[in-house]
């Protein structure tokens, strides 16, 4: 079965810290794969994607992704955290050639400390 | 540019009582999908439309969900009979043709229902 796996519920990190958090996927056909922020109250908000080309993408606010077929993992990194970064993160997958309604991860939480 | 709006942002309503939730996708996009959102959970697909065309609907969760998008723009995600388990945050996203693109989130209508 297709799915997605965020093994973190909740990270906190302290701001300036570096930042992974974690996706793995189970796919059959070659996905295409997203992350995206959603604030409380708000929308998803699409911080990268990777359909194909450079396995690593780089996306807004500082983020950057992985795609690292071997391990079926799209990890998403940042260097430094800004407290305006805590939200909760989604990493997402479609499939190549269908219609585009993707799978979503249960999400992550994240929280920055002062 | 507008993106996708969604409205009621929040809607609270009875058991049993029927609602309608509306998408306004972003102008020109073929594509809108719709998902539901579960405390706690990521988004889950309920339906996905082409123009005016549903071409996936194996997402609804029961007949009591009814999706439509007659002129090809706006739709309407309708539920009757609502339940407690229809609780959740109901998401619209649209995309310029369909399949690989980018979906663009709106900011979901909060379902509460007591």
């Amino acid at each position: 079965a297709q799915s997605v796996t965020q093994p973190d519920i909740h990270i906190t990190v302290s701001e300036g810290a570096s930042l992974e958090l974690r996706c793995n996927y189970s796919y059959g056909a070659t996905p295409y794969l997203f992350w995206y922020v959603q604030s409380p109250g708000q929308g998803l908000q699409l911080l990268l994607k990777y359909f194909s080309g450079d396995t690593l993408v780089q996306g807004i606010k500082g983020f950057e992704a992985e795609f690292k077929r071997s391990q079926s993992s799209f990890n998403l990194r940042k260097p430094s955290v800004h407290w305006s970064d805590a939200a909760e993160y989604f990493c997402a997958v479609g499939a190549r050639g269908s219609q585009g309604n993707l799978i979503f991860g249960k999400g992550t939480k994240l929280s920055v400390k002062p | 540019g507008a993106g996708v709006s969604q409205s009621p942002r929040y809607k609270v309503a009875k058991r049993g009582q029927d609602v309608a939730l509306r998408c306004d996708p972003i102008s020109g996009h073929v594509s809108l999908f719709w998902y539901q959102q579960a405390l706690g959970q990521g988004p889950e697909f309920l339906t996905y439309f082409q123009n005016e065309a549903q071409l996936d609907k194996s997402g609804l969760p029961s007949d009591r969900f009814f999706a439509e998008r007659p002129e090809g723009s706006v739709s309407t995600l309708k539920i009757q009979r609502t339940q407690q388990e229809d609780s959740a945050v109901y998401l619209c996203a649209s995309s310029l043709i369909r399949g690989e693109e980018t979906q663009y989130f709106g900011p979901g209508t909060r379902l509460l229902v007591l």
